[in-house]
């Protein structure tokens, strides 16, 4: 199985918003509501964003939200503030096992 | 504070073995799954392997299948990680992380830091 697909890098200026997607395939993304997104700075642990598709842990902002259509979830970032620049991975179930995307580099301009 | 705290990581050899742990504390363990993910040196993150609460469930990345074995002691509160036949690619800092749920579905709310593995002659 190949790792989901994510682009490399994204941008925002403070205030706007930004979507970073995540596709795979109807055997993982489209085919389970356990897809779930990590915020990494350089050099930490990741911290989760989001599970089960939407889902916000406990003490993450409601400036992240996550959704999903068809073999595509999305992230996205209301109201960027400049500690949002950062590594996002998504991640998904696919049955046997799990799966990560690339990782895409939020860039806050 | 959910505490994670990954040991045995270090330098060995191309085909040689390694066991990670991971001691977990300030949660129930056994209330929920736990997963191992990899970085290798500026790269991304990889999952390798999760165990379900009760070890009833387990999941292994195609890269490690066959090689590394996962498991658990709830009675321990600890995870482990057995990695046999290592290869130059499996470099990386291995986190130890806990998941949302009791089985290994969900996302991972807290990591340890990590332990540096490094295969290499």
């Amino acid at each position: 199985q190949s790792a989901l697909t994510q682009p490399p890098s994204a941008s925002g200026s403070p205030g706007q918003s930004v979507t970073i997607s995540c596709t795979g395939t109807s055997s993982d993304v489209g085919g389970y509501n356990y897809v779930s997104w990590y915020q990494q700075h350089p050099g930490k642990a990741p911290k989760l964003m989001i599970y089960e598709v939407s889902k916000r842990p406990s003490g993450v902002p409601d400036r992240f939200s996550g959704s999903k259509s068809g073999n595509t979830a999305s992230l996205t970032v209301s109201g960027l503030q400049a500690e949002d620049e950062a590594d996002y991975y998504c991640t998904s179930y696919a049955g046997s096992n799990n799966l990560f995307g690339g990782g895409t580099k939020l860039t806050v301009l | 504070e959910v505490q994670l705290v990954e040991s045995g990581g270090g330098l060995v050899q191309p085909g040689r073995s390694l066991r990670l742990s991971c001691a977990a504390s300030r949660f129930t363990f056994d209330d929920y799954a736990m997963h191992w993910v990899r970085q290798a040196p500026g790269k991304g993150l990889e999952w390798v392997s999760g165990i379900s609460w009760n070890s009833g469930s387990t999941g292994y990345a195609d890269s490690v299948k066959g090689r590394f074995t996962i498991s658990r002691d709830n009675t321990k509160n600890s995870l482990y990680l057995q990695m046999n036949s290592l290869r130059a690619e499996d470099t990386a800092l291995y986190y130890c992380a806990k998941d949302t749920s009791s089985g290994w579905t969900g996302g991972s709310d807290y990591w340890g830091q990590g332990t540096l593995v490094t295969v290499s002659s």
